[in-house]
């Protein structure tokens, strides 16, 4: 079972910082099959990101995901109020699928 | 759009077997190339993937519930359901019912289910 390990805990950023969110792997993840959510409270995960890198329909452009292997980043390139929120990672490469433990946005 | 829909008991009791069915709108099951899974959540935690069947009744589950999961479809209802037996207060959580191809795009709202006597 791949373990995904998310960091930090919590990022305690500004409006119109630069949030970076990290996703490590226990083994190498089958083709970069990585996808990242949003989850607000008392609502469903969003899905942002797919295939590591490819931005699900509607997400704005300030999203992006990259990474290989067993590395991989979310980045927020300028949070924007509404993008505080729980971010996870999950990985789609190999069965079980698996979920980070998450990591929180919070306002500074 | 493609919606889904949770339903079933909100409480159960120890020991007994947690039902849900998951309704699908706006799109087939039949012949589709989507996976349907069931994810949970215990209240301020993380996400676990139970399992998915595919639209020709071929499931997998997580190692860890395996033993006691049980994931199905019904064409007829355009609906997928999932049972869960044995369940002590360790299963309680939001169960959402989700459909993807790996990566999961639409989730259901979620319904919660309890685990207490």
């Amino acid at each position: 079972e791949s373990v995904l390990t998310q960091s930090p805990g919590t990022l305690s950023l500004s409006p119109g910082e630069r949030a970076t969110l990290s996703c490590r792997a226990s083994q190498s993840v089958n083709s970069n099959y990585l996808a990242w959510y949003q989850q607000k409270p008392g609502q469903a995960p969003r899905l942002l990101i797919y295939g590591a890198s490819s931005r699900a329909t509607g997400i704005p452009d300030r999203f992006s995901g990259s990474g290989s292997g067993t590395d991989f980043t979310l980045t927020i390139s300028r949070l924007e109020p509404e993008d505080f929120a729980v971010y996870y990672c999950q990985q789609y490469g190999s069965t079980p699928w698996t979920f980070g433990q998450g990591t929180k946005v919070e306002v500074k | 759009q493609v919606q889904l829909q949770e339903s079933g008991p909100g409480l159960v009791k120890p020991s007994q077997t947690l039902s849900l069915t998951c309704t699908v709108s706006g799109g087939s099951i039949v012949g589709s190339t989507f996976y349907w899974s069931w994810i949970r959540q215990p209240a301020g935690k993380g996400l676990e993937w139970i399992g998915r069947i595919y639209p020709t009744g071929s499931t997998n589950y997580t190692p860890s519930l395996k033993s006691r999961v049980a994931i199905s479809v019904d064409m007829s209802k355009n609906q997928f359901s999932l049972k869960l037996s044995s369940v002590t207060a360790a299963d309680t959580a939001v169960y959402f019912c989700v459909r993807g191809r790996g990566w999961f795009d639409s989730w259901g709202q979620g319904t919660l289910v309890t685990v207490s006597s």
